[in-house]
Order: C-alpha cells, then structure tokens, then sequence
C-alpha cells in the first residue's frame, strides 16, 4: 500500500484562505477526495474526484491536483469550517484505500 | 434519505470474534459497492475493507488480511464484518459506508454513526 501525508495542523484567520495539502505517489495516478470531520460525528464527503462537490456543501471548498500533491482549498474560512480535514485516494495497486493522516483546522 | 446504522460493536478479549452489521435504507442497495472504516480513540480514519455489488470483488488492509472478512445480504440491505482473532490495535470505532466509483476516484459519500468495538481483557 502507499501513504498519504497531510500536515497535523493549519491555522487560517476568519475570511481568509487556506490550503491543506496532502503528499503521496499515488495521486500521480488517481484523484483525493477529501472529507471533514467534525468532534463526536461522522465524516462528510466535501471534494470528490477532480473538483467535484456534493449537493450542500459551500462553494468556498475547492480541490486541486499536481503532480504527487493533492489539495483542498477554503476561500473566505468561515468558524464552522474548523474541523479535521482528511484526504483519501487508492493505493498504486488501484485496489486499496488509504486515508491521509489527517489536519486539524483552526480558524482563528 | 440514505440510512446506514452499524450494529454489534462490543467490549471483547484479546483473540476473540465479533461480527458487525450495517443496515441500509433509502438506497437500492445492490447497487453500490460497500466499505468499512475505522477510527481508533483519538485518531484518524483507516480504509478497512470494500466489497463490490455481488461480493465478487473483496479488498483488505493489510492489517486484518485473514483475520477479517466483509460480506453483503443484498435481500436484507445489509453488510457485515466478522472480526476474529481480535486484538487491542482493532479497538476503534467502526463505520459502514457507500462507496461511490467515479471521476477516476473512490469516495465515501454517505456513512453510519459508528459502532464502538473494544478489545481489552
């Protein structure tokens, strides 16, 4: 399996943007997607594929991708976004998952 | 609405056995490929295991290769995960998830609220 690397954690002031950025040689091949996670719930899916985002979430959640770097970016952060950010994509095999190690937001 | 509620988690011995259960609704069922994920106190989401449409297509992490197996009753809407040969690094909270093939990508696009296993003696 491969790895998928994210920062611990990311500080962004209100407004302001932030982009969380996740490492690994297998998004060279296939796309992260990228859920939030807040204390006490389950994740949500927010980017999906190349920069796609589900039905309710806020068009401030953007994803991008180059070369083995992965992205999410939050344009204008607002309180509510402070959360735990995690990328997942498939391994090189293409059959297993792998969840980065996570990033915990804070908006300041 | 799509509903997936985990059931079984339990407190259980090292080398023990427990299986799990997801119950779905509000989705045709057969259709989707499954997942389990977990999450250990305090710590991030670990990939467990997918399972296609029929069950003829099964993937592991390595960590619970021949311990673990995922299935699917498509009659009953539901997916399971036997867990044997338990041990104290399994203790996590476990989710049932959909898994959504597309864009080149995997992406979980619904999950349950979790059911908590402990392993501990």
């Amino acid at each position: 399996s491969s790895e998928l690397t994210q920062d611990p954690a990311l500080s962004v002031a209100l407004g302001q943007t932030v982009r969380i950025p996740c490492q690994g040689d297998s998004l060279r091949t296939y796309y992260a997607s990228w859920y939030q996670q807040k204390p006490g719930q389950a994740p949500v899916v927010v980017i999906y594929g190349k920069n796609n985002r589900p039905s309710g979430i806020p068009d401030r959640f953007s994803g991008s991708s180059s070369g083995n770097t992965a992205s999410l970016t939050i344009t204008g952060a607002q309180a509510e976004d402070e959360a735990d950010y995690y990328c997942k994509s498939r391994d090189n095999s293409g059959n297993q998952l792998v969840f980065g190690g996570g990033t915990k937001l804070t908006v300041l | 609405e799509v509903q997936l509620v985990e059931s079984g988690g339990d407190l259980v011995q090292p080398g023990g056995s427990l299986r799990l259960s997801c119950a779905a609704s509000g989705l045709i069922f057969s259709t989707y490929w499954m997942s389990w994920v977990r999450q250990a106190p305090g710590k991030g989401l670990e990939w467990v295991a997918n399972i296609n449409q029929d069950g003829s297509e099964i993937y592991y992490v390595d960590s619970v290769k021949g311990r673990f197996t995922i299935s699917r009753d498509n009659a009953k809407n539901s997916l399971y995960l036997q867990m044997n040969i338990l041990r104290a690094e399994d203790t996590a909270l476990y989710y049932c998830a959909r898994a959504r093939y597309t864009y080149g990508s995997v992406h979980f696009d619904d999950w349950g609220q979790g059911t908590l296993v402990t392993v501990s003696s």
